[in-house]
């Protein structure tokens, strides 16, 4: 149980374009989930909150009309990295949580590249 | 604000050999302490926690002590086996607002070999 997926594994973009990240908890209804960032050899760090029906909470220097982050069911959220440049390529990882639970289940991640 | 500071990797053992990986942390209050694991191309697992001083974790022969007095959380193994290979990361967790997040170390890279 708690498996949590991500959709495409890996992108590559032309400057420029937008890319949708998808992420599902599979068997489980996520009240909360969380978008981190790693770049290679480094922490994951945090991005933003998300929970179900509400806005995103973002972390300090995360631009907020950059990454836009859609939490529209218990099962999926979606981060969209608009008019991506080169520097936006990293690792980007979701996680989710159940409701009255302290434990985050993480997705496999998504590598981003953009040409 | 709170942080993680972790043993720097990579870290290569021969199968069967003891592992230790260092995590001290900063924290406000009285956080809950993490190790997860990153196999390759896989997601984050948690290998184990602790929510309170003294407490113990363990989990697939791996043990960790939260430690308050030297504000650890070191990892250890008595025995490594070449299925241990991958990526860890300390973490704890504390509160933000309305949500506990989670603080990351930088992550220890550990290759067993044969």
């Amino acid at each position: 149980g708690a498996v949590v997926s991500q959709h495409p594994s890996r992108v590559i973009c032309k400057s420029g374009t937008s890319v949708k990240i998808e992420c599902r908890s599979l068997d489980f209804q996520a009240t909360t989930m969380f978008w981190y960032r790693q770049f290679p050899k480094q922490s994951l760090m945090l991005m933003a909150t998300s929970n179900e029906g509400s806005k995103a909470t973002y972390e300090q220097g995360v631009e907020k009309d950059k990454f836009l982050i859609n939490h529209a069911s218990l099962t999926l959220s979606t981060l969209t990295v608009t008019s991506a440049h080169p520097e936006d390529s990293s690792f980007y990882i979701c996680s989710a949580r159940l409701a009255g639970n302290n434990e985050q289940f993480f997705g496999p991640g998504t590598r981003l590249t953009v040409l | 604000g709170d942080s993680v500071t972790q043993m720097e990797g990579p870290v290569t053992l021969s199968e069967e050999a003891f592992l230790t990986i260092n995590c001290t942390y900063t924290a406000t209050g009285y956080p809950s302490l993490f190790w997860y694991v990153q196999y390759p191309g896989e997601g984050l697992q948690l290998l184990l926690k602790a929510t309170k001083a003294d407490d113990k974790g363990s989990n697939k022969g791996f043990e960790a002590t939260y430690r308050k007095e030297t504000t650890s959380f070191h990892l250890e193994k008595g025995s490594v086996q070449v299925s241990d290979s991958a990526v860890y990361f300390c973490a704890l967790n504390h509160q933000s607002g309305s949500a506990r997040q989670l603080t990351f170390g930088s992550g220890t890279q550990l290759t067993v070999l044969p």
